[in-house]
């Protein structure tokens, strides 16, 4: 099946200093990778759209400043927190879409923790 | 816009019955996808069984069933034989055809009781 990994899984970071998280599709070209936010026991939150060679398309109420989305390759797409604060810390979770299939299936990464301090 | 509500916020189950995850949704779409995914405490999302809008015949994975009631707007999860390690949080989703953004229900926290 379609792997997607992420990268770190954890990270602990200081206030105010920059972080970034990448997202790679092992076995298949992703066309379109998304960037979520989880909070406990909450839902997923989409924060941003990218697709391959053009930029992310941002969710309303997501600063793009604070949360730069790259996806410059069709297997690699990264998100940097940048002058990262508290309030950034939570749960990142990226999917990926492939360029076949008719379901319009997206495969998930195992997400990454972060926690600004 | 696509709406997804999941109103149950838990449920508890006793291991080998059944349970059922109640989902509903509303579009304007013609073409649609429905998912239902499972989040155990690893926090992966794992895709359990999909429905193409435009098949009248409900989904089957294993013990994993739906009800798609199209008219109703209704896509339940059905689980059968339920196993300790079925205990998850799960996300009732939908998608569009011309667009892939998935559209989440608040997700639903299932423990299986031993």
């Amino acid at each position: 099946g379609a792997v997607v990994s992420q990268h770190p899984s954890r990270v602990i970071c200081k206030s105010g200093t920059s972080v970034k998280i990448e997202c790679r599709s092992l076995d298949f070209q992703a066309t379109t990778m998304f960037w979520y936010r989880q909070f406990p026991k909450k839902s997923l939150m989409l924060m941003a759209t990218s697709n391959e060679g053009s930029k992310a398309t941002y969710e309303q109420g997501v600063e793009k400043d604070k949360f730069l989305i790259n996806h410059a390759s069709l297997t690699l797409s990264t998100l940097t927190v940048t002058s990262a604060h508290p309030e950034d810390s939570s749960f990142y979770i990226c999917s990926a879409r492939g360029t076949s299939g008719t379901y319009n299936e997206q495969f998930f990464g195992p997400g990454t923790r972060l926690t600004v301090l | 816009a696509q709406t997804v509500t999941q109103s149950q916020p838990e449920m508890s189950v006793q291991e080998a019955e059944t349970v059922t995850l109640s989902c509903t949704y509303d579009t304007s779409e013609s073409n649609y996808y429905l998912f239902w995914y499972k989040q155990p405490p690893s926090r992966q999302m794992i895709l359990v069984i999909r429905q193409e809008a435009y098949k009248q015949q409900n989904a089957t994975e294993n013990r994993f069933s739906v009800n798609f009631q199209k008219a109703a707007k209704s896509f339940s999860l059905k689980i059968s034989d339920s196993q300790l390690g079925d205990t998850a949080m799960y996300f009732c989703a939908s998608n569009t055809g011309a667009n892939s953004k998935l559209t989440f229900g608040k997700g639903i926290t299932l423990s299986v009781r031993p």
